[in-house]
């Protein structure tokens, strides 16, 4: 079974320039989540979709970034314009349904710099 | 208070001691609770989870939980240095049913 896939795996960008995030979640999970880690920190949960409406986004900074899920699958995140406090990795997970006792799957993610 | 709290170690462990990670959580509705292992550069994996009051045993880890006490810990027998990562607590939160993370707990296995 494939796991989550996301790209790039590193990026690197100057402030207030906008930048792109992928994930392809594993193959029948409802539920999707992108974190944000910084150095040092754990995951905050950024925004959680089940299939392709939004059911939390409360710490997404929605000045400046934004998400979507098309057809219940794929997921893109962007953020602009970059700020140098948005330099962390940048984490997607998916789960079954969503529920309180489900194992989440993390893909490898995206280490953003912003200089 | 933090949400989920955890001691930043790093804890420095002896090869084939036990490891102790603690973690306390503010949501005394909290029902579902989770241990993930991060190495360095990494995206972070499950080792384990509890619901109910009291230990649970999976190969050399062992989760505790206390809901009164607001406190989860993992346990890791004869330590190894494979073992040496972040691990991760994470609390499923009554409010708004989503997974909070800790800072993590530097652990450090010396051979």
């Amino acid at each position: 079974e494939a796991g989550v896939a996301q790209s790039p795996r590193y990026k690197i960008i100057e402030k207030r320039q906008s930048v792109a995030f992928w994930c392809n979640p594993i193959s029948g999970h409802a539920t999707l989540y992108w974190y944000q880690q910084i150095l040092g920190q754990g995951p905050k949960l950024l925004i959680q979709f089940q299939n392709n409406g939004v059911v939390d986004d409360s710490q997404l900074p929605k000045d400046r970034f934004s998400a979507e899920r098309l057809k219940g699958v794929d997921s893109t995140l962007k953020i602009q314009p970059a700020k140098l406090e948005d330099s962390a990795v940048y984490l997607c997970a998916s789960s079954l349904v969503g529920g309180a006792a489900d194992e989440q799957f993390f893909g490898p993610g995206t280490r953003l710099t912003v200089l | 208070q933090k949400e989920v709290e955890q001691n930043s170690g790093p804890l420095s462990v002896p090869e084939g001691a036990i490891a102790s990670l603690n973690c306390t959580y503010s949501d005394r509705g909290s029902q579902s609770f989770f241990w993930y292992r991060q190495y360095s550069g990494k995206s972070p994996e499950l080792i384990m989870f509890i619901y109910s009051n009291g230990d649970k045993e999976d190969g050399r880890f062992t989760a505790q939980l206390n809901k009164a006490s607001q406190y989860v810990s993992l346990l890791i027998r004869d330590s190894q240095p494979s073992d040496s990562a972040t691990y991760l607590c994470a609390v499923n939160m009554e409010y708004g049913n989503k997974l909070v993370f800790g800072a993590g707990t530097i652990l450090r296995v010396k051979s």
